[in-house]
């Protein structure tokens, strides 16, 4: 099966440029999770879906940040106008909720934004 | 709050050496705890999950926890490190009054000598 694909996996883009990000999580997986991570802070969450619906976009750090769900099988992060301290790894995981399958993420490989 | 602690920040182990890794919760409810292990370039894979039951779980590639209500813990251990245990080790917690999402800690980068 395949994974959570994450695209593009590098991106060198220059401030004041738009970025997107994309994923597509696994088949049958109804929630799916943005994280950002940094060696500053770690692990944040930036928002989730479930069954497409954004839940919780607390984690998103300003308006620049916008997160899409059109359907089941894809998923934007885009930021606009980027800026140097939105470098980072950007994370795309998804899950299956559920009574008998609670909490394991399967996680993309990342993205590695770097913006000059 | 809820929060998830790793006390260290780096690890240096022999090969064949025993392996502690801390981790320590803040959260009100039952916790349901997971450990992530992240090689480098790569995502998290998951490593093992304590939701209820019996409080030492076993998980994926010899390791395994101990969930300690006591002292808010869950601990990741492995008798003999392998040189291919060097990562990232992420402890996290479940917020399922929340929707599900999942906190972690800052992490933990072992480092393995032979």
């Amino acid at each position: 099966d395949a994974g959570v694909i994450q695209s593009p996996r590098h991106e060198v883009t220059e401030m004041g440029q738009e970025v997107t990000l994309r994923c597509k999580p696994i088949s049958g997986h109804n929630s799916l999770f943005w994280y950002r991570q940094t060696m500053m802070r770690g692990l944040e969450l930036l928002i989730y879906f479930n069954n497409n619906v954004p839940i919780d976009d607390s984690g998103m750090p300003e308006d620049r940040f916008s997160a899409k769900m059109p359907n089941a099988s894809f998923s934007t992060l885009k930021i606009q106008p980027s800026e140097p301290r939105d470098s980072a790894v950007y994370f795309c995981a998804s899950s299956l909720r559920g009574l008998s399958n609670t909490g394991e993420l399967f996680f993309g490989e990342g993205s590695r934004l770097t913006v000059l | 709050a809820q929060s998830v602690t790793q006390p260290d920040i780096h690890i240096t182990v022999s090969e064949g050496a025993s392996l502690e890794l801390r981790c320590n919760y803040s959260y009100g409810a039952t916790p349901y705890l997971f450990w992530y292990v992240q090689s480098p370039g790569q995502g998290l894979q998951l490593l093992l999950k304590y939701f209820s039951g019996d409080t030492l779980v076993q998980g994926i590639k010899g390791f395994e926890a101990e969930f300690k209500r006591s002292q808010s813990s869950f601990n990741l251990r492995k008798p003999s490190v392998h040189w291919s245990d060097a990562a990232e080790y992420f402890c996290a917690v479940a917020i399922y009054n929340q929707g599900g999402k999942l906190i972690f800690g800052q992490g933990t980068e072992l480092s393995v000598k032979p």
